[in-house]
């Protein structure tokens, strides 16, 4: 059972360039979540996707755009790369009901130069 | 956006040693998660602790949600060098649309 997967690993981008980021799940979950985690700051959300069809802003959405194109994958886009964006970057999957907890990716270490 | 403040940030210890993490907040929380994550791999969840005053044991971690729904703790007893990595709290607040807000995180060591 892979769980949540996410691609590429590893990215190196120049500022300007754009670029997507996957992620898919296997779970059957509703709802998917795209988070970046830089050092000292804990994990900030930047989308998320309540169910198929829909997605919201999260805390940090500045400088990317989401799409759910459909219930198993949840994409994350830069569209015109900045250094302040060089951080790891996080998918998740969960049910929508309370209290359940968040499936998380390996993650995509992302370095904009 | 509610904040979580985790202490302390930094820990290294000896093996064998008890420590306490600490998730604070001035909001209240309709419950509070535990994750813990290994370099290189997403957080994975601990615990789940939804009811004030809670008290939940996972072998020798103990976690606590305070009675006001605004704090919480993770206790590790006789800590073992498998316990090293990076403990994070997160919080989810009623009708929230199920978001959480992560603390920033405690990086334990646990040294042989």
């Amino acid at each position: 059972n892979a769980g949540v997967t996410q691609t590429p690993k590893f990215q190196v981008l120049k500022t300007g360039q754009s670029m997507t980021l996957q992620c898919a799940q296997d779970m059957n979950h509703n709802s998917m979540y795209w988070y970046r985690q830089d050092p000292g700051m804990g994990l900030r959300l930047i989308y998320y996707s309540a169910s198929e069809g829909t997605t919201d802003k999260g805390e940090v959405p500045n400088g990317y755009n989401v799409s759910r194109l459909n219930k198993r994958e949840f994409s994350l886009r830069l569209e015109s790369a900045a250094p302040s964006q060089t951080s790891v970057y996080f998918c998740a999957s969960s049910e929508w009901t309370e209290n359940q907890p968040q499936h998380f990716g390996d993650g995509t270490r992302l370095s904009i130069l | 956006t509610q904040l979580l403040e985790q202490s302390p940030q930094f820990l290294s210890i000896q093996e064998g040693e008890n420590l306490t993490v600490y998730c604070n907040s001035s909001s209240v929380f309709s419950s509070l998660q535990w994750y813990r994550q290994e370099p290189g791999e997403g957080p994975v969840l601990l615990v789940t602790v939804v009811t004030g005053g809670e008290v939940k044991k996972l072998k020798r971690l103990t976690f606590q949600f305070g009675d006001a729904r605004k704090d919480s703790s993770l206790h590790i007893t006789a800590a073992q060098p498998g316990d090293t990595g990076l403990y994070l709290c997160a919080g989810e607040e009623s009708g929230s649309a199920r978001q959480l807000t992560f603390g920033s995180g405690t990086q334990l060591t646990v040294l042989p």
